[in-house]
């Protein structure tokens, strides 16, 4: 059965720091994958989604980017952190006509 | 371009009443659309999906969805609520077939349930 494993559950860093959140997904080939962002209130965001290795979308101009370096693997990485990254953090993926399957989520404190 | 406009971002409802949350969906080609439960601190947990078959569709934990093209809507029902199903609840859609790489989400309703 597949899974999404994603890490770390919780990160408390400072204004200005970098940032890396790692999901990993296990028992399947050639998934999309995405990175959505919650806020407080503000529902769930489309950050990044990928279509294959290498392969990244952009959906919102920000302060992060993502990576793709391995087929089941999807980064997300800041070189500097701002307040307004703060936010609770979901990785997902799905293949073609199926339902997104999501991660447990990090909560992201930026200090 | 598609959309999802969820009515309410809180609703309560009374143990054993029925739960009815709001969708409406906007899509330039026939949609796929989901509902998501999500629980404190979690990730989001697929309730049900409509990709085109039968209009009413039932999912887990007593839950089902009716598509009506004519209304645009997805609505989310339950008969009887229990203290369990306090959590959010969010509607999506995504495009049908291959080009369908993008869900879009509703902002989510929140339910309280009361004893």
């Amino acid at each position: 059965s597949q899974t999404i494993h994603q890490w770390p559950a919780t990160l408390v860093q400072p204004v200005g720091s970098p940032l890396s959140l790692e999901c990993t997904v296990e028992g399947t080939s050639n998934p999309n994958l995405y990175w959505y962002r919650q806020a407080a209130g503000r529902g769930l965001q489309l950050l990044f989604y990928s279509v294959g290795i290498g392969q990244i979308s952009s959906e919102v101009p920000q302060n992060l980017s993502a990576s793709r370096p391995q087929d089941r693997q999807f980064i997300l990485s800041s070189k500097k952190l701002l307040l307004s990254d703060s936010g609770f953090y979901l990785c997902a993926w799905r293949v073609v006509g199926s339902p997104l399957h999501f991660g447990n989520g990090t909560r992201l404190t930026v200090t | 371009a598609q959309s999802v406009t969820q009515l309410g971002s809180h609703v309560s409802v009374s143990e054993g009443a029925l739960v009815l949350l709001r969708c409406n969906y906007s899509s330039s080609v026939p949609p796929y659309l989901f509902w998501y439960v999500q629980y404190p601190n979690q990730g989001l947990q697929l309730l049900l999906k409509y990709t085109s078959a039968a209009t009413l569709v039932k999912g887990i934990n007593g839950f089902e969805a009716e598509f009506k093209k004519s209304e645009t809507s997805f609505h989310l029902t339950k008969p009887s609520a229990h203290m369990s199903d306090a959590a959010e609840y969010f509607c999506a859609v995504s495009e049908s077939g291959a080009a369908g790489n993008k869900l879009t989400f509703g902002g989510g309703t929140r339910v309280l349930v009361k004893p």
